[in-house]
C-alpha cells in the first residue's frame, strides 16, 4: 500500500510570490491535515479536510489557505509568500481524522524556501 | 494552558544503553497520546499510541511507552538503542475536545547516540 506522497519535494520561491503543495493520501484515508514545521514554532496544525470540507483550522494568516478534491487528495496554497513562510510543510492522511482515534500517516514533507 | 512538553531538548546516550525520553501534557481529559520519529529532512513516522486500556504500550523498532494519568505523563522508553534510533523524537497528543481533532505537538527531543 502506497503511503502519502507530497510533491513537490523542494521549492524556492521569492517574497511574494504565490505556492501550491499538493498532498495524496493513502488509499481509503478521506481525512488529511497540513502542518508547518519550522526551527522557532516546532510543528504547528494549518488545517484539515475530510470529505472535501475543512474540518479544523489551526491559527494562520488568510493567506494559508487549502482544499481537497473528490479523490481525497489535497492542496494548499500560500499567497503573497513571506520569507517567515519558509518551512517544511507536512501532510498527514488518516482513515477518519484524529478527532476520531484514528492514527495519522505523514508524508515526507514539502521543503519551501522563501527568497 | 494546554500543552505538550518535552523537558529535554537534546539527549545523548552511548550504544547500547537503555533510553527514557520524557513527555507531559496538560489537558483535562486524557487526550489520545502518541510518540513519533523523524530522521534529518524526513517525515514523521509512528513508533505507538496509547488510546485506552494497557497503559504499556508496545510500538515499532523496539520502543515502549507506558502511560500513568498521575502523572499526566507518557514516557517512551527502549532498553538498548542503537546508532540508528539517532534522530528527533516527537510526543503528541490529540485532545479530546469537539472541534479539536488535530495532533499537538512537544518541542522535541534530539537523540544523539555515541558509538
Amino acid at each position: 500500500k502506497a503511503g502519502v506522497t507530497q510533491t513537490p519535494r523542494y521549492l524556492i520561491k521569492t517574497r511574494g510570490q504565490q505556492v501550491t503543495l499538493s498532498c495524496s493520501p493513502i488509499s481509503g484515508h478521506r481525512s488529511v491535515s497540513w502542518y508547518q514545521q519550522t526551527p522557532g514554532q516546532g510543528l504547528q496544525f494549518l488545517f484539515e479536510y475530510f470529505s472535501e470540507t475543512q474540518r479544523n483550522k489551526g491559527n494562520f494568516p488568510g493567506r494559508f489557505s487549502g482544499r481537497q478534491f473528490s479523490n481525497s487528495r489535497s492542496e494548499m496554497n500560500v499567497s503573497t509568500l513571506e520569507l517567515g513562510d519558509s518551512a517544511l510543510y507536512l501532510c498527514a492522511s488518516s482513515w477518519a481524522g484524529t478527532g476520531i482515534g484514528t492514527e495519522a500517516f505523514f508524508g515526507q514533507g514539502t521543503r519551501l524556501t522563501v527568497v | 494552558a494546554q500543552s505538550v512538553t518535552q523537558p529535554d531538548i537534546h539527549i545523548t546516550v552511548s550504544e547500547g544503553a537503555s533510553l527514557e525520553l520524557r513527555c507531559n501534557y496538560s489537558y483535562g481529559a486524557t487526550p489520545y497520546l502518541f510518540w513519533y520519529v523523524q530522521s534529518p529532512g524526513q517525515g514523521l513516522q509512528l513508533l505507538l499510541k496509547y488510546f485506552s486500556g494497557d497503559t504499556l504500550v508496545q510500538g515499532i523498532k523496539g520502543f515502549e511507552a507506558e502511560f500513568k494519568r498521575s502523572q499526566s505523563s507518557f514516557n517512551l522508553r527502549k532498553p538498548s538503542v542503537h546508532w540508528s534510533d539517532a534522530a528527533e523524537y516527537f510526543c503528541a497528543v490529540v485532545p479530546i475536545i469537539q472541534g479539536a481533532q488535530k495532533l499537538v505537538f512537544g518541542q522535541g527531543t534530539r537523540l544523539t547516540i555515541n558509538p
